[in-house]
C-alpha cells in the first residue's frame, strides 16, 4: 500500500541552524502539507501546498519557514534559523483530491534544537 | 475558530470489554470529522472521514457516528493491539479551506 515517507526520522541541530525536513508523498497525490505536534500537544496544522504554491498557511508558519516542491517526488519544510521552540514532531500529509478528502501521513521526523 | 474537544483523556479496558470514545467539536459549517489513530512516535494514521449529522462507517472493531455536535468511536471487542491514541480532527467552513483542526486525543489502553 503506498505510504508518505519521510527522512530523516530524527535531526538534532543546534539553535540558529538551518534544518530541512524532506519528504515524499503518495505518487499520485496533489496535495501537500505540513503539521507539527509539540511533545504532549495537540497536532497543529503548519501549511498546505497545490500547484507549486502554498495555498494556505497558519500564524505559526511565518518568515522562518518556507516549503518547496524541487522535483515531481519531494516536498520539504525548511527552518532558517532554529528556535528551541521549534522542537517537536514534523509531519508530512498528502492528499489525493482537495478538502475534505483525507489527507495521509507520513511517519514524522523528530526535531531537536538544543 | 474551530475547536475539538475529546473524552476520556485516557481509557483503560480489558479485552473484550465494549466502550466509546468521545469527539466534541464547534465550527462554523462542518466539512469533514475525521478519525485517526496514532502509535507512539508514529505519524496519524487514517481511520474514517464522516461528512454529515447520521452518517456511521465501520471497519473491524471500529465504529464511528456522528451527530450535528459531537462523534463517537465505538470499539467492539477490544483487543490488546486497538491500543493507541485516536485523535478527531475537523475541517470546517469559517475561512480555512485546508486545515484540519486536531483535539489531544484519547490514549486506550486495552489489557489482555
Amino acid at each position: 500500500e503506498p505510504e508518505v515517507t519521510q527522512t530523516p526520522s530524527h535531526q538534532v541541530t543546534q539553535m540558529g541552524q538551518e534544518v530541512i525536513l524532506r519528504c515524499v508523498p503518495i505518487s499520485n497525490h496533489l496535495y501537500f502539507y505540513w503539521y507539527r505536534q509539540i511533545l504532549g500537544q495537540k497536532v497543529e496544522f503548519l501549511v498546505s501546498f497545490y500547484n507549486n504554491e502554498i495555498s494556505e498557511k497558519s500564524e505559526i508558519f511565518d518568515d522562518q519557514f518556507s516549503v518547496e516542491r524541487p522535483d515531481g517526488s519531494n516536498f520539504t519544510l525548511k527552518i532558517r534559523s532554529t528556535k528551541l521552540e521549534d522542537s517537536a514532531m514534523y509531519f508530512c500529509a498528502s492528499s489525493e483530491r482537495s478538502p475534505p478528502y483525507e489527507q495521509y501521513f507520513g511517519p514524522g521526523t523528530r526535531l531537536t534544537v538544543t | 475558530e474551530d475547536q475539538v474537544t475529546q473524552s476520556p483523556e485516557a481509557l483503560r479496558l480489558q479485552e473484550g470489554e465494549s466502550s466509546s470514545l468521545n469527539c466534541s467539536y464547534t465550527v462554523s459549517g462542518l466539512r469533514g470529522l475525521f478519525w485517526y489513530r496514532q502509535d507512539p512516535g508514529k505519524g496519524p494514521e487514517f481511520l474514517f472521514t464522516l461528512y454529515s449529522a447520521g452518517e456511521e462507517k465501520e471497519k473491524e472493531r471500529l465504529k464511528a457516528t456522528l451527530t450535528k455536535k459531537e462523534s463517537f468511536l465505538h470499539i467492539t471487542a477490544p483487543k490488546p493491539e486497538d491500543s493507541a491514541t485516536y485523535l478527531c480532527a475537523v475541517l470546517g467552513s469559517g475561512g480555512s479551506n485546508y486545515k484540519l483542526t486536531f483535539g489531544k486525543g484519547t490514549l486506550l489502553t486495552v489489557n489482555p
